[in-house]
């Protein structure tokens, strides 16, 4: 069962912040952050592991909530080049699915000058 | 260069044409999946592969087959097109099974079936 993202859209000016957010109804392992740009391939952004645990990466950074089954993923003072689709990626616990990378509707990211 | 290569790129094809859409990594890695992409449904994962010789089903397996003979080559073989399969659809390639492992993809083929 795909994890759910929300928003699906948002529209942001040059500085602005922004998070998305990605939950699953199934006991999480991991959760993989991509984006995509329009007509390329996703890239890989990171991955998390553990309950609580954060990451960051420039302005970009994701925390996990194991226990609500949620991460977020946090743009913030964006950039023009943040503009893409962003994909969340889960993996269930260990004995289930091993290996089945399923991925989320996609939040669509616009940001102007 | 690591690269995930993938052919063709664009593909018109007939229902019902037998295709095979080719996918081909060379980081030797062992895990390796295929997905399409359709606007408002995200990534959905079709088929994925844990090594040689093993394959397992995605999410939306249906009119797809695979075969992983080689650790380099993952092809996506449609023995029947349909117009729902009408799609995007991503190649992807990974260190192993892990749930650590970052997936690369290839540069996507664009599938049209009329």
């Amino acid at each position: 069962q795909q994890p759910v993202q929300s928003p699906q859209a948002v529209i942001l000016r040059e500085g602005e912040d922004a998070v998305i957010n990605c939950s699953s109804s199934k006991a999480l392992y991991s959760v993989h952050w991509y984006r995509q740009k329009h007509g390329e391939a996703p890239v890989f952004l990171m991955i998390l592991l553990k309950g609580g645990e954060q990451k960051g990466h420039d302005k970009i950074s994701a925390s996990f909530n194991e226990k609500k089954q949620q991460s977020s993923l946090y743009l913030t003072a964006s950039q023009l080049s943040y503009s893409g689709t962003y994909f969340c990626g889960t993996l269930l616990r260990r004995g289930t699915s091993y290996g089945k990378l399923t991925f989320g509707q996609g939040t669509i990211l616009t940001v102007h000058p | 260069e690591a690269q995930v290569t993938q052919n063709p790129r664009y593909l018109i094809t007939v229902t019902g044409k037998k295709l095979t859409v080719t996918c081909s990594q060379n980081m030797n890695h062992e895990y390796m999946s295929w997905y399409r992409q359709d606007p408002g449904l995200g990534l959905r994962q079709i088929y994925y592969s844990m090594n040689v010789e093993v394959t397992d089903k995605g999410d939306v397996p249906e009119g797809y087959k695979v075969s992983r003979k080689e650790k380099r080559n993952f092809p996506l073989i449609l023995e029947s097109p349909s117009p729902n399969q009408t799609s995007l659809y991503f190649c992807a390639s990974s260190l192993s099974g892990d749930r650590v492992a970052e997936a690369f993809f290839g540069q996507g083929t664009r599938l049209t079936v009329v």
